[in-house]
């Protein structure tokens, strides 16, 4: 059965630095997202993708993040300055077209420890 | 806007015994409800999902999911509880505005199995 994929599996960054997580989705999806996890809390939702563009961010997703979709595979989470709560697991998932009740595939995620 | 509770943060059945998770939502609109199961380590896993085709909705691994509107419950039930149950569960529901369609996250349910 065809996965979303994410790497690293674990990245340990400085506080202040640039950090990019990186994502395959399902290969005929369509529809992107990027969800996070604060370690013992829920799983929060961050930004969706589709047609080249943000459909829809929340709060979090402030002027620090960012995401592009450089070629017609990876699907990238840009943290430009890393603090320290930004420390948690980041989730990709994918959806396919259509069916707008469709659900979302995630991948196993990245654990983002900020230092 | 939509949003589900979980209730209860963890709960412990013995092996062979009845698995009930609770769920709640709130909606204005008829929900779009899903079950993802995180293992250890791993990412989320869908388990189920309720789109309004059928009150009860079976999915894997043995788990099934009754909707109760008048109750606006979702529950999660599995009659005989296995040792690789254990794990944490999220019930989940479709938002609403976007055709992204994020998904937004209960709290999580731990589920322990005693041997």
């Amino acid at each position: 059965e065809p996965e979303v994929t994410q790497t690293p599996s674990h990245q340990v960054t400085q506080m202040g630095q640039e950090v990019i997580l990186r994502c395959v989705p399902i290969s005929n999806h369509l529809y992107f997202y990027w969800y996070r996890q604060i370690l013992g809390q829920k799983v929060e939702f961050l930004v969706s993708f589709y047609n080249n563009e943000i459909s829809e961010k929340s709060e979090i997703f402030d002027d620090q993040f960012s995401v592009e979709r450089p070629d017609g595979s990876n699907f990238t989470l840009k943290i430009r300055s890393t603090k320290l709560e930004d420390s948690a697991m980041y989730f990709c998932a994918s959806r396919g077209d259509g069916d707008g009740n469709q659900p979302q595939h995630f991948g196993d995620g990245t654990r983002l420890s900020i230092l | 806007a939509q949003s589900v509770t979980q209730l209860g943060s963890h709960v412990s059945v013995s092996e062979g015994a009845l698995v009930l998770l609770r769920c709640n939502y709130s909606s204005s609109v008829p929900p779009y409800l899903f079950w993802y199961v995180q293992y250890p380590n791993q990412g989320l896993q869908l388990l189920l999902k309720y789109t309004s085709a059928a009150t009860l909705v079976k999915g894997i691994n043995g788990f099934e999911a009754e909707f109760k509107k008048s109750e606006t419950s979702f529950h999660l039930t599995k009659p005989s509880a296995h040792m690789s149950d254990a794990a944490e569960y999220f019930c989940a529901v479709k938002g609403l505005g976007s055709s992204a369609s994020k998904i937004i996250f209960g709290s999580g349910t731990r589920l322990s199995i005693r041997p």
